[in-house]
Formats: C-alpha cells, sequence, structure tokens
C-alpha cells in the first residue's frame, strides 16, 4: 500500500514570497489533515478535510494560509506572503474514517523563510 | 488545551524500561500516541478511548485514568529501535456523548536508549 504523498520535501523562499505543497493521501481514506510543526515542537493542526469539506480549520491563519482538497483525494496548502515565523515542516497525514482511526503521515515539506 | 507530557527527555539503556505521561486540565475522549524519528514522519502507536481497555503494542502499552485526564505510554524492556520522540495527542470530551473530533499534541518527550 502506498503511502501519503508530499511535495516537494524541502523549500527556501524569502518573506512575502508565496508558496504552495501538495499531498497526496493514502487512497479511500477520507479523511485528510495539514499540520505545522516547528522544531522542538508537537504537530498543531492547520485543517482537517472529510473527502472534500473542512471539518475544522479554526487555527489556519487566513490571511495568508489557503488549503483546498479537490475532488476529495489530492490536497494543496498555500502560504501568501510568507513570514519569517512560518518556517517549519508542514505535514499531511490521512485517516480511513475521521479522528478516532489511525493517521499515516507523509514525510512533510521543511520550509525555510529567509 | 495543549497536553503536558513529561518527562521531556529520558535516557536509557537497552533493556530498561521507561514510563512517558500525557496529562490534561480538560475531559478527554481519547489519547493517541505517536512516535517520531529525527527527521521521519510520525508512526502511530496506539488509541485510547474514552471507557476502553488498556492498549498494548509489542513491548510499548498504555493506559488511560479518563477520571484523572491522564495517559501513560509503558515501554518494557527498550529497545534501540524506541528512540525517538514521543507525543501524545488528546480529543477533549465537550460532551457526555462523544468527543470534539480535534486533536491536540503535546510538546513531546525525547527518549534516547544507548546500547
Amino acid at each position: 500500500e502506498a503511502g501519503v504523498a508530499q511535495s516537494p520535501r524541502y523549500k527556501i523562499i524569502e518573506k512575502r514570497q508565496s508558496v504552495a505543497f501538495w499531498c497526496n493521501p493514502i487512497s479511500g481514506h477520507a479523511t485528510l489533515y495539514w499540520y505545522q510543526q516547528i522544531l522542538g515542537q508537537g504537530p498543531k493542526l492547520l485543517i482537517q478535510f472529510q473527502n472534500n469539506g473542512v471539518v475544522d480549520d479554526s487555527q489556519l491563519p487566513k490571511d495568508r494560509f489557503s488549503a483546498e482538497r479537490l475532488k476529495g483525494v489530492d490536497s494543496t496548502l498555500k502560504i501568501q506572503p510568507a513570514k519569517l515565523e512560518d518556517s517549519a515542516v508542514y505535514l499531511c497525514a490521512s485517516s480511513l474514517f475521521r479522528l478516532n482511526t489511525e493517521a499515516f503521515f507523509g514525510q512533510g515539506t521543511r520550509l525555510t523563510v529567509v | 488545551q495543549q497536553p503536558v507530557q513529561s518527562p521531556q527527555a529520558v535516557i536509557l539503556r537497552e533493556g530498561e524500561d521507561a514510563v512517558i505521561n500525557c496529562s490534561s486540565s480538560k475531559a478527554l475522549y481519547s489519547v493517541h500516541w505517536y512516535r517520531q524519528k529525527h527527521g521521519e514522519a510520525p508512526v502511530f502507536l496506539m488509541i485510547l478511548l474514552k471507557g476502553g481497555e488498556q492498549k498494548g503494542h509489542e513491548k510499548i502499552s498504555a493506559s488511560f485514568n479518563e477520571k484523572k485526564q491522564q495517559s501513560s505510554l509503558y515501554l518494557t524492556a527498550s529497545q534501540l529501535s524506541y528512540s525517538g520522540t514521543y507525543f501524545c495527542g488528546t480529543e477533549q470530551s465537550p460532551t457526555s456523548q462523544g468527543g470534539s473530533e480535534k486533536l491536540v499534541f503535546g510538546k513531546g518527550t525525547k527518549l534516547t536508549v544507548n546500547p
């Protein structure tokens, strides 16, 4: 079974630039999560999708972050414009159903904003 | 409300045991445990649900004390492969019926197992 795929693995941008991350969840997984993990911290949920609908985006900084999940499969997370404090690893995860099932994480995208 | 994990770090020799604690100030519906090795994605260990039983996974097991809003992860006869950072994620229980469907992770406990 293929895992959660994310790209790119690494990205370095200047502040005020824009960046996009892509995630392809495990086939058949209805729930998709985007997490932000700052060095030395636990993952922080940014947005949770159930199929192509948003379940929770209460911690997504909506003035600069946006996310979409087209057709309930792939998802993209965009930051525009980026700030220095956005430097982090962005993890995508998926699970078969909703929260109380195992979540599978992708390798993440390490973003450095300079 | 972010759960509090303790200790922040622990160093063991192979074969020793360890306990990692996770506590919340809010009523909990479920507790999730993950392990993350350096530079890798978090990997699922187990979920403990309110009213459920203690779970086990090889030599790693966990308990969930709903009244104390705490969970503990037990690592028995540790192996080198157990090294990594352990995160607990907690789901609050805003009603008597179910969970909030929102998982909040603690800051993690870094476990190092030496030969």
